[in-house]
C-alpha cells in the first residue's frame, strides 16, 4: 500500500501565523493531491488539491505547493485564525491518508 | 455543493447484532463509494471501495463476511457490520466521488458505532 508521510504531528501557531504542514510520498502513479480538514466529530472536508502539472494552487488564505522531484507537498495556512484549529490530513487521491496534523490557532 | 449524507450518525447495540450505515450522495451520481474506519485521534483507514452494481472491493485486513457493502444505485451505498463486537467500535465514514475526471472526494459527517 502507498505510503504518506505527514508532519508535524501537532502545530501550534499564533493568531495571523503561518501553519505549515508538509506531506511526502513513495508512489508517483497518483496525480490528485488533496487536503483535508476535520472537525471532532465530523468526517473530512477537501480543503484544496493540487494536480502534478502545476507547482502552486492558492486558494484564499491556503495554499498548497507541490514538488514532483521531490515527492513533497506542502500545506500553507496564511494568517491563521483559531477557526482554523482541526486535523488536517494530506492523502494521495483519497485512498492513502497522512496520519494528520493536530493545528491549534492560539488567540 | 455536493453533499454525502451518512446514515445514522450515531448508534448504540448489543454485541451480536448486524447494524446497517446508509451513505447517500444528495446531489450528484457517484459512481464510486468508499467506506473508512478511524480510530480516535488516528487518520482514516480505507475498508473498501464501492462501485455502483459491482461488488465491493476490500482491502487486505478487512473481513468481507463481517462488513457487508452494498452499492446499489448512484446514489446509496450501503455498510452493514454484521454480528458486530465491542471490538467493531468505531467511527465509521463514506466518501463518494463524482462520474466524470478528476471529481474531488465528498465526504460524509461518519458514524459513530458503540457495541456494549
Amino acid at each position: 500500500q502507498q505510503q504518506v508521510k505527514q508532519s508535524p504531528q501537532s502545530l501550534i501557531v499564533q493568531k495571523g501565523g503561518i501553519s505549515i504542514i508538509n506531506c511526502a510520498y513513495e508512489n508517483t502513479a497518483f496525480d490528485y493531491f488533496p487536503w483535508y480538514q476535520q472537525f471532532p466529530g465530523k468526517g473530512p472536508a477537501l480543503l484544496i488539491a493540487i494536480r502534478p502539472d502545476v507547482s502552486e494552487k492558492k486558494e484564499g488564505r491556503f495554499t498548497i505547493s507541490f514538488n514532483k522531484s521531490a515527492k513533497q507537498f506542502s500545506l500553507h495556512i496564511m494568517d491563521s485564525q483559531p477557526g482554523d484549529s482541526a486535523t488536517y490530513f494530506c492523502a494521495l487521491y483519497a485512498l492513502n491518508f497522512g496520519k494528520g496534523t493536530s493545528l491549534l490557532v492560539t488567540p | 455543493g455536493a453533499v454525502v449524507s451518512q446514515h445514522p450518525s450515531w448508534v448504540i447495540c448489543k454485541s451480536g447484532t448486524s447494524v446497517k450505515i446508509e451513505c447517500r450522495s444528495l446531489d450528484f451520481q457517484a459512481t464510486t463509494m468508499f467506506w473508512y474506519r478511524q480510530f480516535p485521534k488516528q487518520s482514516l483507514m480505507l475498508m473498501a471501495t464501492s462501485n455502483e452494481g459491482s461488488k465491493a472491493t476490500y482491502e487486505q485486513g478487512v473481513e468481507k463476511d463481517k462488513f457487508l457493502i452494498n452499492h446499489a444505485s448512484l446514489t446509496l451505498s450501503t455498510l452493514t457490520v454484521t454480528s458486530a463486537h465491542p471490538e467493531d467500535s468505531s467511527f465509521y465514514i463514506c466518501s463518494a466521488r463524482g462520474l466524470r475526471g478528476y471529481q474531488p472526494q465528498h465526504f460524509g459527517d461518519g458514524t459513530r458505532l458503540s457495541i456494549l
